[in-house]
């Protein structure tokens, strides 16, 4: 079975621009979550979609934005960048049933903003 | 400020050597997860604990939750330089939320 996939794998942006990130989940999984990864933060909650709704959604500006489309493969948008927004983002998917919460993650997007 | 604290930041060992890494935090968890996390990829899942005082064993690694289910501990045995990786606890809450540990950074030197 194939695990998440995410697109592009790098990225350079300048302030002010805008950027769309891809994720592919795992075959059967309807759970996606987005989180951002610096060094002086760590891995942050950004927002989780399951079955095309946002389920959860971390403490981020409303420049951070997502969907989730009906095959569960999902999108984060980011809107006039900051210096700040460079970071490696990451996908999870789960399967999201029974009592534990289980995340695959993909490989992430690392994203520079300069 | 982290919801989970974990500890040590950092630690290197030589190979060989035993470790233990802590995940901590005052908030009570429904479930709690370990990954080990390398240079370019993502976190990838290592165990899942769910019963407090629940203890499971990974080959030579040893992962405990506590009675109270607020923290959790990893244990590694012989590590050796494949070990090495940045270690991330993350905590589920009762409002589904996943909340991560900052980390600790783990080297072992053949």
């Amino acid at each position: 079975k194939a695990g998440v996939t995410q697109t592009p794998r790098y990225l350079i942006k300048t302030r002010g621009q805008q950027v769309t990130l891809s994720c592919s989940p795992i075959s059967g999984h309807r759970s996606v979550s987005w989180y951002q990864q610096t060094p002086g933060q760590g891995l942050q909650f950004l927002f989780e979609y399951f079955s095309e709704t946002q389920r959860n959604k971390g403490n981020f500006p409303g420049r951070f934005s997502g969907r989730q489309f009906s095959n569960s493969r999902s999108e984060m948008n980011v809107s006039t960048l900051e210096l700040g927004d460079s970071a490696l983002y990451l996908c999870a998917s789960s399967l999201r049933q029974g009592g534990t919460y289980e995340q695959y993650f993909g490989p992430g997007t690392r994203l520079t903003v300069t | 400020t982290q919801l989970l604290e974990q500890s040590p930041q950092f630690l290197s060992i030589q190979e060989g050597e035993n470790l233990t890494v802590y995940c901590n935090s005052s908030s009570v968890f429904s479930s709690l997860q370990w990954y080990r996390q390398e240079p370019g990829e993502g976190p990838v899942l290592l165990v899942t604990v769910v019963t407090g005082g629940e203890v499971k064993k990974l080959k030579r690694l040893t992962f405990q939750f506590g009675d109270a289910r607020k923290d959790s501990s990893l244990h590694i045995t012989a590590a050796q330089p494949g070990d090495t990786g940045l270690y991330l606890c993350a905590g589920e809450g009762w409002d589904n939320d996943m909340r991560f540990g900052a980390g600790t950074r783990l080297t072992v030197k053949p």
